[in-house]
């Protein structure tokens, strides 16, 4: 059982914006650790979208952005497109394990 | 050109050991800040972070499952080993190394292909 908790699932039309909410708590991303998030393709490895919060590595699109605040991050994109449909993860530190932690994961549909 | 990738067993018995391998290439291990990840995730379920080990074998371990895991660097080979005790059929998963960055905030910016590990008699 993942301390971040992420909704099962999103959708959106072509087009459309959804966002996508990491929920922690204050010994994860409400006590300042960055949030980390990650798009995973069917049947392939998870690929870095956004670091530090709000980031894009070279080669995310720019419909992607990350926010956080208080013991909350979220994911938004912005203007769904048909090679979004995945899945999507949230990470960061919790001090209380001492280690890294992933979101329970979140698979947007693209109707 | 930064590359990983898992090398093992595909399948395992129950309470065998399991022993993974992560080549990399791209990048050194002895770089500050620089770590090897390993992550799994079950069969449609979601990622598990098990651990870090960094370039001064500050290894960090999941709390749930340090008791059963090894990991290990050979910096001349480039290459991170994975060790698992007392395999469960809970453990079948995909296996992912990556690497962890600190210029990225310790998010894991390069990622293996995977490799799926069965648990079974």
């Amino acid at each position: 059982q993942s301390v971040l908790t992420q909704p099962p699932s999103v959708s959106g039309a072509p087009g459309q914006r959804v966002t996508i909410s990491c929920t922690g708590s204050s010994s994860n991303i409400g006590a300042g650790y960055d949030v980390h998030w990650y798009q995973q393709l069917p049947g392939t490895a998870p690929k870095l979208l956004i670091y530090i919060n709000t980031n894009r590595p070279s080669g995310a699109p720019d419909r992607f952005s990350g926010s956080k605040s208080g013991t909350s991050a979220s994911l938004a994109i912005i203007g769904l497109q048909a090679e979004d449909e995945a899945d999507y993860y949230c990470q960061s530190y919790d001090s209380s394990l001492s280690g890294s932690v992933f979101g329970t994961g979140t698979k947007v549909t693209v109707l | 050109q930064i590359t990983l990738k898992e090398s093992g067993p595909t399948l395992v018995k129950p309470t065998q050991t399991l022993t993974l391998t992560c080549t990399f290439s791209g990048f050194s291990l002895s770089s500050r800040a620089v770590g090897v990840g390993w992550i799994r995730q079950p069969p449609g379920k979601a990622l598990e972070w098990l651990g870090v080990v960094y370039w001064d074998d500050d290894n960090r371990y999941s709390p749930s499952l340090k008791s059963r895991l090894t990991m290990t660097t050979d910096t001349f080979k480039n290459q991170v080993v994975l060790t698992v005790t007392n395999m469960d059929p809970v453990d079948t998963a995909t296996y992912y190394c990556a690497r962890r960055a600190g210029a990225f905030g310790g998010a894991f910016d390069y990622w293996g292909q995977g490799m799926l590990v069965t648990v079974s008699s």
